[in-house]
């Protein structure tokens, strides 16, 4: 069965410090995988999607920025972190059929305050 | 650009009850949509999908229905039970598959 990691699962981190959240997803290959970002009592914002190694797509422009180095490895980066960048982050995975996406799959989520 | 409404107070009923929620959309016709559930501080669990041409799908208590032309689906939890309290997220998929968008949920608290 299909599995997703995220780490950490709380982050406490100063204004200015950098950021690296990991996911990994076990059971499946060549998987869409998606980083979300969900403020209090918010919808989920979609931040960067992956259909394969290498492939980003940004969806909101900030100082994060995501790679794929592994085809079941998404990472979430940050140089600097900002105030308005706490919030509670989810990784995501679909299976992909020629592009198309169907159910996602969640992580636990890390809940991160910038501070 | 494509938005998703959903009633962003929570919904109070009586175990045992029906619970009726609500997704509008506009400026969009995707071709399937998706129901989710969140408890507090977990990630979204998935439960359904609906595609474009049908028009009810059933799982279990729950039951989703799609109307295209109303651009509105509506989720049903048929013999609710405290533990169905939870938030229930309404997502639609965007032109060329990738992406899904997420209403901000509806917050349903069902009392013993």
């Amino acid at each position: 069965s299909q599995t997703i990691h995220q780490w950490p699962a709380t982050l406490v981190q100063p204004v200015g410090s950098p950021l690296s959240l990991e996911c990994t997803v076990e059971g499946t290959s060549n998987p869409n995988l998606y980083w979300y970002r969900q403020a209090a009592g918010r919808g989920l914002q979609l931040l960067f999607y992956s259909v394969g190694i290498g492939q980003i797509s940004s969806e909101v422009p900030q100082n994060l920025s995501a790679s794929r180095p592994q085809d079941r490895q998404f990472i979430l980066s940050s140089k600097k972190l900002l105030l308005s960048d706490s919030g509670f982050y989810l990784c995501a995975w679909s299976v992909g059929r020629r592009g198309i996406s169907y159910e996602q799959y969640f992580g636990p989520g890390t809940r991160l305050t910038v501070t | 650009s494509q938005k998703i409404e959903q009633n962003s107070e929570a919904l109070n009923i009586q175990e045992g009850k029906t619970a009726t929620l609500t997704c509008n959309y506009t400026n969009y016709s995707p071709a399937y949509l998706q129901w989710y559930r969140q408890d507090p501080g977990r990630g979204p669990v998935f439960l359904l999908l609906i595609r474009e041409n049908e028009k009810e799908k059933r799982k279990e208590r729950l039951k989703v229905t799609f109307d295209t032309t109303l651009k509105q689906s509506l989720f049903h939890i048929t013999a609710s039970q405290p533990a169905d309290s939870a938030t229930y997220l309404c997502a639609l998929e965007v032109t060329g598959g990738f992406k899904t968008i997420f209403g901000a949920g509806t917050r349903l608290f069902v009392k013993a």
